[in-house]
Formats: structure tokens, sequence, C-alpha cells
């Protein structure tokens, strides 16, 4: 099925730094979600958007839905050990289903 | 705390043998959907139910099969598994409500590992 192109594909950061993912499509979507997976797990919503150019924070992580409607990047600033996880963004266009993006893989080191 | 549920968290067959997942949630939803997850990849969505009607993915296999008896609960049916049905099994929902604009948010159980030997 058709898939968000999500980049960078890992990151390999040390702690404190900030970090910045983001995910495009050739077709616009009405609704951004950001998830973070951890091993073992499921998806857990972090942050949704809802308006082109909106921009909604969630601790140390911001998201915007970009002017488009064809893009949206996550920000975590100073990241610390426990933001250890693969990061998806998921978009929804006129149908209520998920497209996912390829997901971002983010491993911190101290 | 209002939750998705998945029973059991690891499920161990054998090659052939037909197996269930479940899954339950406390959050009244209206919508409950089945993923396939396989390792490093994003979910692929199964199918999915509104209400009791229930909606199909064009390349979801035959072996695959769900039944919602009720509001709250969603089970998931493989009929002869192979080893390529070995994967992270996720359950999610939505409240589906259009007018709702938060209706498209999807809320995962924390998923089903299936084996298959």
């Amino acid at each position: 099925g058709q898939q968000l192109n999500q980049s960078p594909q890992s990151m390999f950061i040390q702690e404190g730094e900030d970090v910045s993912m983001n995910c495009t499509s050739s077709s616009i979507f009405n609704t951004w979600l950001w998830y973070k997976q951890d091993p073992g797990e499921g998806p857990v919503l972090l942050i949704a958007l809802y308006k082109a150019g909106e921009l909604t924070s969630n601790g140390r992580l911001t998201a915007q839905f970009g002017i488009t409607r064809k893009d949206s990047f996550l920000n975590i600033s100073a990241s610390i050990p426990s933001d250890v996880g693969i990061y998806f963004c998921a978009g929804t266009g006129t149908a209520s289903k998920l497209t996912f993006g390829t997901g971002t893989r983010l491993q911190v080191t101290l | 705390d209002a939750m998705v549920i998945q029973n059991p968290r690891y499920q161990v067959t054998q090659f052939g043998k037909p197996v269930t997942l479940s899954c339950s949630q406390t959050l009244n939803h209206n919508v409950m959907y089945w993923y396939q997850q396989k390792s490093s990849q994003a979910p692929k969505l199964l199918f999915h139910y509104y209400d009791k009607d229930f909606n199909n993915e064009a390349d979801t296999p035959d072996n695959f099969q769900s039944r919602r008896p009720n509001t709250s609960f969603c089970f998931l049916d493989i009929r002869s598994p192979g080893l390529g049905d070995a994967a992270m099994y996720l359950c999610a929902t939505s409240r589906g409500t259009v007018r709702d604009s938060r209706h498209n948010e999807q809320f995962f159980g924390p998923g089903t590992r299936l084996t298959v030997l």
C-alpha cells in the first residue's frame, strides 16, 4: 500500500541533543499523527495535527502540519535515553484509514 | 484508565493450526482495526469494523478472518497459519464520528506477537 516518505531512516545522537524528523507525501492529508513505538509494544500517539500550518507541542516534542498539507515534521528537544524507539508519522486523507511513514529509528547515547 | 487490551501478548502456534487473537477496548469507540507488523516495518492494515460493518483490505489473505460480537471486543482468526504469518498483530480503535475533529486518531493496544513453528 501507499507509504509516506519519512526521513531520516535512523538517527544516532547524544543525550541532550535536539532531534528533527519529517514526512513528505505526494498527496494532501487532512490529519497528521505522530506515534512512538517501543520494542515489543504498540505505537503510542504523541501529537495530532488537524490544520495546515498548525504547530503543536507536547512537552519536549513539537510538531507542525505543513502549509501545503503534504508534509509534517517532529522535533524533540534535549533528548534523553527514554526517547529511544521508532517514530512513525501517519496521515489521513478523506478516508479514516491511516497511511504510515516508513519510520525513524532513534538511538540516544549518554 | 480507558484503554485497548490485547490477549495474549505472546502466542505460539504450529504451522496450519488455527489461532485466535483477541482485543477489547474500554474507550467505547466505533471503529476497531487489525494490523500486521513485521520487524522494523510500518503496521499494515488487514481490516476494520465500523460498528458492525466489516471492511476488508484488498490484499488481506483469505486466511485471515475477523469477528466483532459487540462494541468492546474484536477477534482475529488465522485459519491456517504459515511461517510467513509470524508477526506482531496490533489492534487499534478510533472514535469514527466524523463531526468530532479527533475522529481519525487511532489508539493502539500493546500487540500480540505470534510465533509459528
